[in-house]
């Protein structure tokens, strides 16, 4: 079935070592986005690409960065982990037009030691 | 950027009672807003979503209503069940790529 995948489902890292999350997608969707979900919250969007375009919300920190080397795959790169950004990281992707649904992987959960 | 407030932040029902769920938006261009339910563990699952061409939509026991003039929207279950216990999110989606969540409603039916 055509899906978004998300590996690892589970991740542990140590304070302040860097750490990449990875999705990947079938869906041939323009649009790709990475959330952080913390427990009891809405997702909240950090950034998302429109092709190759990238649009950074502005209150992600700078901590924060990915990449979209081509259609079907984005990164999320943390550089310097810290113990606020334990939470579950959702990648969604959606066709071009507004009125279109999004399709949510499983989800990363970052643990930090 | 748009503004999207959901209420209430938890709702118990007893089984086979209706549960309503609402949110407001503040973005008059806002023009899809699709529903989640989000169980624990879980990615959100788009159980419903109505575009702003439609005021009511309906599938089976889940029903959206939309209220363009009045910026607000809201979700229907009926004859609730158990399975029915999770997160439930809306969103709204205006020009653009993005996507605003509400601040989501943890549904519990009481068996």
């Amino acid at each position: 079935d055509a899906m978004v995948i998300q590996n690892p489902r589970y991740q542990v890292t140590q304070f302040g070592k860097p750490v990449t999350l990875s999705c990947s997608q079938t869906l041939n969707h323009n649009v790709m986005y990475w959330y952080q979900q913390k427990s009891s919250q809405a997702p909240k969007l950090l950034f998302h690409y429109y092709d190759k375009d990238f649009n950074n919300e502005a209150d992600t920190p700078d901590n924060f960065q990915s990449r979209r080397p081509n259609t079907s795959f984005c990164f999320l790169d943390i550089r310097s982990p810290g113990l606020g950004d334990a939470a579950m990281y959702l990648c969604a992707t959606s066709l071009i037009a507004s009125n279109q649904p999004q399709h949510f992987g499983d989800g990363t959960r970052l643990s930090i030691l | 950027g748009e503004n999207v407030e959901q209420h209430p932040s938890t709702l118990s029902v007893q089984e086979g009672d209706s549960a309503v769920i609402k949110c407001t938006y503040s973005d008059s261009a806002s023009n899809y807003f699709p529903w989640y339910k989000q169980e624990l563990g879980k990615r959100p699952q788009l159980i419903i979503d109505i575009r702003s061409n439609v005021g009511e939509k309906k599938d089976q026991r889940i029903a959206v209503t939309l209220n363009k003039t009045a910026k607000h929207f809201s979700l229907h279950i009926t004859e609730t069940q158990p399975e029915d216990s999770a997160v439930y999110f809306c969103a709204a989606n205006s020009a653009g790529n993005q996507f605003y969540f509400g601040t989501g409603t943890s549904l519990t039916v009481i068996p």
